[in-house]
Formats: structure tokens, C-alpha cells, sequence
């Protein structure tokens, strides 16, 4: 596609449920990024993706929260047993590592609401 | 580890005036670099500025320069002939390349807006 797409750009939670965010990155990028960014703050690194494999998951704030990216190209985050301070804007962001440093594409990000 | 502060939550500048938003880093790597992000309420995150660490030169596009201090750790953005579509968040960053992955982290960010 023409952009990073996020979906869905909305997601409404009860305590307790699961969730999953997609990710379709552009077509041909190689890294993937995913971001949480809590109201009023600035975006936190969660994990990265260099094709399909995972290579840094530091950011990831508990076993709660899982990401893949099976196929090198679209990438889920699927959070467990969601807590209110789970609420947030998860954004991710793709680029092509053909210049250093990359050039982030991102996208609208999925504003989670847990209740 | 790099942090990013930025102490100013928000600003306001009349249309066409200039206004500078600042920001301040710590980091013990010789070799990065500092973004200036501008994200508007559809929350996508636009690229407004890059600047090198090792280069001496202010970075500019357009109506928007930075006024980078190395040694003060200091990466201040200016915008001048402000226009309505400025109103935003803008968010300063920083991004090395050790490591397996060029991650950015990110300041708190400033809510600016431009009056009419």
C-alpha cells in the first residue's frame, strides 16, 4: 500500500479481555517497529522486527503483551488480560534500512481504551 | 541510556511569527541522531527535521531550522512564518545506530498553536 496501515484505528476493551492490533507496514520494508504512547506523552519503543524475526522485544512492558510478524510483512501485537493502563495509542512504524539512518514511516496508530 | 526532555508542554504564536521550541538530550554515544517530529490529531507521526550529530551545520527545510549545540546537549526547533496547519504536537527525538535496530526515543512533546 501507499502508507503504513493500522487497524482497527479504534479498540474499546473490557478488563480482563484479549486483544490483537494489526500492522500491514509498506510493501517491501523490512524493519517494523511498534510504539506505545500514553496520553500526553511521547511515543516508548515496544519491540522491532527485521523481516520476521524479532530481534529486540525490550520495550514490551509485560509476558501480557506478544508481537510476530510470521511472513516478513504484516505484524500483530496482541495484548492479554488487558489492564486499564494498557490504555494507549500502539503506533507502528516501518522503513527500508537501504539508508542509514532509516526513515520511519508511520502509521495512525490504534487508540486502545481498556474499561 | 538516552533520555529527551522537553520542558515547555505548550506554546502559542500568532500566524506568521516565529517560534522556537526546545529540547535537551543526554546521551554518552559520540555518534547519533535528533529528529524533531510533528504529529497533528490524526496522530500519524510526520518527519519535520534530521539532524547529524557529527555535522556542524543547522539542519533546515524550508520554514523550519534547528539550533544545534553539541556540547549543550541542546536541539532547539524553529519555525518561522508560522501557519495554521503548524498547530500540532511536535515531538523531539533521538535515534543511535548501535545495536540491532536504529529505535528512536522520544521527548514528552509540546502542544503548539497557532493563532489566526
Amino acid at each position: 500500500g501507499a502508507g503504513v496501515s493500522q487497524s482497527p484505528r479504534y479498540k474499546v476493551a473490557k478488563r480482563g479481555q484479549d486483544v490483537a492490533l494489526r500492522c500491514d507496514p509498506i510493501s517491501g520494508h523490512v524493519s517494523l517497529f511498534w510504539y506505545q504512547q500514553a496520553l500526553g506523552q511521547g511515543p516508548e519503543f515496544l519491540t522491532y522486527f527485521q523481516n520476521e524475526a524479532q530481534l529486540d522485544k525490550s520495550g514490551l512492558p509485560s509476558d501480557r503483551f506478544f508481537a510476530e510478524r510470521p511472513e516478513g510483512s504484516v505484524s500483530t501485537l496482541k495484548i492479554q488480560r488487558t489492564q486499564q493502563e494498557d490504555s494507549a495509542v500502539y503506533l507502528c512504524a516501518s522503513s527500508s534500512l537501504h539508508t542509514r539512518p532509516e526513515k520511519l514511516f508511520f502509521g495512525s496508530g490504534t487508540q486502545l481504551s481498556v474499561l | 541510556a538516552q533520555t529527551v526532555t522537553q520542558s515547555q508542554p505548550e506554546m502559542s504564536v500568532q500566524e506568521a511569527e516565529t517560534v522556537t521550541l526546545s529540547c535537551t538530550y543526554d546521551t554518552s554515544e559520540s555518534n547519533y541522531y535528533l529528529f524533531w517530529y510533528k504529529q497533528p490529531p490524526s496522530r500519524q507521526m510526520i518527519l519535520v527535521i534530521r539532524q547529524e550529530a557529527y555535522k556542524q551545520q543547522n539542519a533546515t527545510e524550508n520554514r523550519f531550522s534547528v539550533n544545534f549545540q553539541k556540547a549543550a546537549k541542546s536541539f532547539s526547533l524553529k519555525i518561522s512564518d508560522s501557519q495554521l496547519g503548524d498547530t500540532a504536537m511536535y515531538f523531539c527525538a533521538f535515534m543511535t545506530l548501535t545495536g540491532a535496530n536504529s529505535k528512536l526515543t522520544f521527548g514528552k512533546g509540546i502542544t503548539l498553536s497557532v493563532r489566526p
